[in-house]
């Protein structure tokens, strides 16, 4: 089976920058994503990596060290639209996508 | 607009009744996932399909079926619901080795 693990919460001020860790073992590795998710609304995507390195989009950052099983999601001049849950996933295979439990972030003003 | 749509936004059933969670997808994925999501546990994997009529049980596939007649079509049974079936239900799709899985907007089922 797969073994995904990030915090379960985080808190921080708007306009910081909050770094979200991943760690996983899985009996394969096609990929990592990460989703965000708001409360009532479906999860959307934000960023994919498969080759080890840092992945930059707009304010968003994905890391991943594959010798590791370690990725994380840099989020950067926090808004409170950021406000979310970001969900951690692998793709263990090309057929299958395996998540973490989430972890929320909470942005105050 | 690519989209995956699932058949309700909210479902109330009685323990015992036999329910059917449908999922549509536009995109032409082989790919098809069900997921259910509930509190401090995340989104746990139920079944997968990678093709018509082909199906791979997930993590946790007790008390569910699949069935995948058309590729656009994912249907989740219940065979016999019970109140630990009450959750939010994810339906999702992607290509083999795709980069983004595009997910419905879930149907929360509560079974009483």
């Amino acid at each position: 089976g797969q073994n995904i693990d990030q915090p379960t919460e985080m808190t921080a001020t708007e306009g910081a920058i909050v770094q979200i860790n991943c760690t996983y073992q899985t009996s394969g590795f096609n990929g990592l994503f990460w989703y965000q998710q708001h409360a009532g609304e479906a999860p959307t995507f934000l960023s994919y990596n498969v080759l080890d390195g840092l992945e930059e989009k707009g304010r968003f950052s994905s890391f991943l060290s594959r010798s590791k099983g370690y990725s994380y999601l840099l989020l950067k001049e926090l808004q409170m639209k950021d406000s979310a849950s970001y969900l951690c996933a692998v793709s263990p295979s090309d057929y299958k996508l395996s998540f973490g439990a989430g972890t929320t972030v909470t942005v105050r003003a | 607009d690519v989209k995956v749509t699932q058949s309700s936004r909210y479902l109330v059933k009685r323990t015992g009744e036999k329910v059917f969670l449908e999922c549509v997808q536009d995109m032409d994925h082989e790919n098809m996932f069900w997921y259910r999501q509930d509190p401090g546990l995340g989104l746990r994997l139920i079944y997968f399909s990678y093709d018509v009529k082909m199906k791979e049980k997930g993590d946790i596939p007790e008390g569910y079926s699949v069935s995948r007649e058309k590729k656009e079509r994912f249907s989740l049974i219940l065979e016999s619901a019970s109140t630990n079936q009450t959750s939010m239900y994810l339906c999702a799709s992607r290509l083999p080795g795709g980069t983004e899985a595009f997910f419905g907007q879930g149907t929360r089922l509560t079974v009483v």
